[in-house]
């Protein structure tokens, strides 16, 4: 079982609105991650956790708030987002935080922010 | 940020032909990754490369770490019109460290089969 479940599919969210995305792995794997990838562009990497713990946050606004509730859960909090935060939202997971790893993504989160 | 140069940037083929695709760096990569996109959806994992000289193949798909460990190509053998999506290239950093633990991308080639 290679898969990393991805809810909602697809969202829509007026400026002042408040939602979370989530995501959910069941490969023991000990590393998530959140990606967000505009229209014809590569993922771009926006939070690391491992083992639970936030490694890493690529100076993302604080509109995006990541949780990682356990160790198969990782949910995106939004808040007050802008119309230019649209995009696909991916969330990938890994064996472990290190050299060599694969990285399994699941089908994302198509946001709209009108 | 770091670089990946991936080409071409998209291709239209007839199918059955045969395809080639390559990522190159100014930097040494210690872990290739080729990934295939479908709209709306996340990229799958096709190959990973860890060894210079490493060649894998993965059914009509083939893909080598280069020797000088700065580039990897893909090559898809005898297109189907299921193979047209998205093709990304992603390395990680040879040095060690956590900062050299995320995944560089390259831009992705755009595959168009034409039945």
């Amino acid at each position: 079982d290679t898969e990393v479940t991805q809810t909602p599919k697809h969202l829509v969210m007026g400026m002042t609105n408040k939602k979370s995305l989530k995501c959910e792995q069941h490969m023991g794997h000990r590393a998530m991650y959140w990606y967000k990838q505009k229209a014809k562009k590569p993922p771009e990497l926006m939070f690391v956790y491992s083992y639970e713990k936030l490694s890493i946050n690529e100076s993302v606004p604080s509109r995006f708030s990541p949780e990682c509730p356990n160790s198969s859960l990782l949910n995106l909090h939004l808040h007050a987002l802008q119309p230019e935060d649209s995009a696909l939202y991916l969330c990938a997971s890994s064996q472990d935080w290190g050299q060599s790893e694969k990285l399994f993504f699941g089908s994302g989160t198509q946001l709209s922010v009108l | 940020g770091q670089q990946l140069n991936q080409s071409p940037q998209s291709m239209f083929i007839q199918e059955g032909e045969d395809v080639s695709m390559n990522c190159t760096s100014s930097s040494i990569f210690n872990t290739w990754l080729w990934y295939k996109q479908d709209p709306g959806e996340g990229p799958v994992l096709l190959i990973a490369l860890y060894k210079a000289g490493e060649l894998t193949s993965n059914g009509r798909l083939t893909a080598q770490f280069g020797i000088t460990r700065k580039d990897s190509f893909l090559n898809i053998s005898a297109s189907i019109p299921s193979d047209v999506g998205i093709y990304f290239c992603a390395g990680q950093l040879a040095p060690l460290g956590a900062g050299s633990y995320q995944l560089t991308f390259g831009k992705g080639t755009k595959l168009s089969v034409i039945p």
